[in-house]
Formats: structure tokens, sequence, C-alpha cells
């Protein structure tokens, strides 16, 4: 069965632009939580979507937001870009976010 | 705060040999610990899980074991393959989290031929 898919794979922007990421979930699957993986912080939790709902989030300021659709795919939005948002972005699903997750291959973002 | 510590940044293991990746976490609420193995430019896959509830999971072989009274966890790799040349990562998770998985910064395994 496919696995998580995440688009694009690698962004480029500039300081102050804003961004949205994409992420689309293994089929049936209802949760999907997004990272944010740093070198110096390593990886860190973002936020988790149930059904459309924002369920569980991280210690990010406001900038970073998200929605997840009917049909479970969900994306990520980043506000007024600032270069320590470079990082790796990671999206991964869960049938029900308590049983582990399945990660996708991420997107590279690089704020210049 | 890091909640979840990865004190080895690397570690080397002769192929055959046994690797051990270990893990310390602070929190005495998580109760899902599960183990990933991630390649550069790849996002982390699973590798194994243990719940609190018990002390050790095998899977081929990984084996894990859990302290519990010590917040201690590791990971034994036996016998380690150069294809487990990878960075590691523990990570934790409870239900006062919302089953959000908090990381470690990850054990950087070398598997020398």
């Amino acid at each position: 069965k496919a696995g998580v898919t995440q688009t694009p794979r690698y962004l480029i922007k500039t300081r102050g632009q804003q961004v949205t990421l994409s992420c689309s979930p293994i089929s049936g699957h209802r949760s999907v939580s997004w990272y944010q993986q740093t070198p110096g912080q390593g990886l860190q939790f973002l936020f988790e979507y149930f059904s459309e709902t924002q369920r569980n989030k991280g210690n990010f300021p406001g900038r970073f937001s998200g929605r997840q659709f009917s049909n479970s795919r969900s994306e990520m939005n980043v506000s007024t870009l600032e270069l320590g948002d470079s990082a790796l972005y990671l999206c991964a699903s869960s049938l029900l976010g308590e049983d582990g997750y399945t990660f996708g291959s991420g997107t590279r973002l690089t704020v210049v | 705060d890091q909640q979840v510590k990865q004190n080895s940044p690397s570690l080397s293991v002769q192929e055959g040999r046994i690797s051990i990746l270990n893990c310390d976490y602070t929190n005495s609420m998580f109760d899902y610990f599960l183990w990933y193995k991630k390649y550069p430019a790849e996002g982390p896959t699973f590798l194994i899980s243990i719940s609190s509830i018990k002390d050790k999971n095998e899977d081929g072989r990984f084996t894990v074991f859990l302290n519990k009274s010590a917040k201690h966890l590791s990971l034994h790799i036996v016998p380690s393959q150069p294809g487990d040349s990878a960075v590691y990562f523990c990570a934790a998770s409870g239900a006062n989290s919302g089953y959000a998985l908090n990381f470690g910064k990850g054990t950087s395994l070398l598997v020398t031929p």
C-alpha cells in the first residue's frame, strides 16, 4: 500500500514569505502529525490532526498552522518565514494516533 | 526541555557484533516507547516499540529493553550489519501528551565490515 506522501520534497523561500506544505497519509489513517527536524533541536512535534480537528499542539508560535481535510490529507502553513524556519518538515500518519506513526520522506524547506 | 535523551551522539561497531543504543527519559507518564531508524533525506522508519507493561520486546535481530524504575530503554541489534548504519531515534509518548512523539536527538550508528 502507498506510504505517506509529502509534497514538495524541496522548497526555497525568502524571509517574510509564507509557505504551504502538503501531506497525504496512508489510506485509512485518520491521524496526521507534523514534526520539524533541525540539527540543533532534533525532531520536534508541531501538531496533530484527527478527523479534521486539531487534537494536540506543540510549542511553536502561531505562525505555524495546519488543517486536515475530510479525506485525511493535511496541510501545514508557515507565515512570515524566518531564517530559523529552515528545516526538514515531516508528516506522519497513524490509524488512531496512539498506535505508532509512519513517516513520510519530508519536505526540506530552506529560507533565504 | 528535553524529556527524552540519547547521550551518545555516535557509536561504531564491527559487523557481526552487538550494537547497544541507549535512551533515557524523564517523564514518568510516558507509557509507549519506539525506536526509529533514519537515513539522510528520508523520513524515520519505525523499527520496534514497547509498551510500559512489558520490559522486553523482540523482533528478529532487534530487541528493546525497558527499565521503568530507571527510566531507561535500550535497543540491541544482534548481529549488526553494515546496512544498519543510520541514525537511530528513541521516542516516547503517553496519553497525557496526546500521544505526540517526544524524540531524543539520535545516535548515529556506524557498522564497519
